[in-house]
């Protein structure tokens, strides 16, 4: 069973920032957040990983919560082709567990 | 374009036939999975393989049998499936299979078992 909790669904206005939050009350001291999103139709895509630090790329920034039990995925300034399902995960980085997709948060970016 | 090709695109195949799914990595990683993604369902990590040996096998029928020759290339060959097996099959890669934990994936193979 996954270990996050999101939304099942999120609407946004294109050119506002969509926040997705993310709750992870059980996680270890050793586990990341991971963040991947799914177009429809197409394979997965990495975003953004963090483990207790504010972390920001190119596509995201990932704010996690002092105590780590929940974080906030946002995309500044939401496209249409953000529209996607965005999956939460925690793991261990350097241990043989595998990524373990949750039912994720369906973001709708809408003109 | 994430550096990891798969073919064909999509797939329609009698219960009765033989095919096979193929899957490349352009990334130079050493870590190749097979998932299958069925409608309204998660992902379910079907295979990994490291360095061209397979290192987890969840419990997949053996009607899917998978092929790592090297660790460029993966391949899934299917036969005798069910209608049940329908569904999106997606090939990942990562630097390694324990620390290098951004998985990259292909576009997928969307099959359909008439």
């Amino acid at each position: 069973d996954a270990k996050t909790t999101q939304p099942t669904s999120m609407d946004c206005a294109e050119g506002r920032a969509a926040n997705l939050p993310c709750n992870h009350s059980t996680i270890s001291g050793n586990e990341y957040v991971y963040w991947y999103r799914q177009i429809h139709s197409q394979g997965p895509q990495y975003i953004i990983h963090g483990l207790k630090n504010n972390e920001t790329n190119e596509m995201a920034s990932l704010i996690i919560t002092e105590d780590r039990k929940s974080s906030t995925l946002i995309l500044p300034h939401a496209t249409l082709r953000d529209t996607a399902v965005y999956y939460c995960i925690v793991k261990a980085r350097g241990s043989q567990g595998n990524l373990i997709f949750g039912k994720g948060t369906k973001l709708s970016v809408k003109p | 374009e994430t550096g990891v090709t798969q073919t064909p695109r999509h797939l329609v195949m009698g219960m009765t036939n033989k095919k096979s799914l193929k899957c490349e990595q352009h990334l130079g990683h050493n870590a190749m999975y097979w998932y299958k993604q069925s409608a309204k369902k998660p992902l379910e990590l079907m295979f990994v393989y490291s360095l061209e040996e397979r290192v987890e096998n969840n419990s997949v029928p053996s009607r899917f049998s998978p092929e790592c020759p090297n660790s460029s290339h993966l391949f899934l060959h299917l036969h005798t499936l069910q209608p049940e097996d329908s569904a999106l099959y997606l090939c990942a890669s990562s630097q390694d299979h324990t620390g290098g934990d951004e998985q990259y994936f292909g576009p997928g193979t969307r099959l359909t078992v008439t």
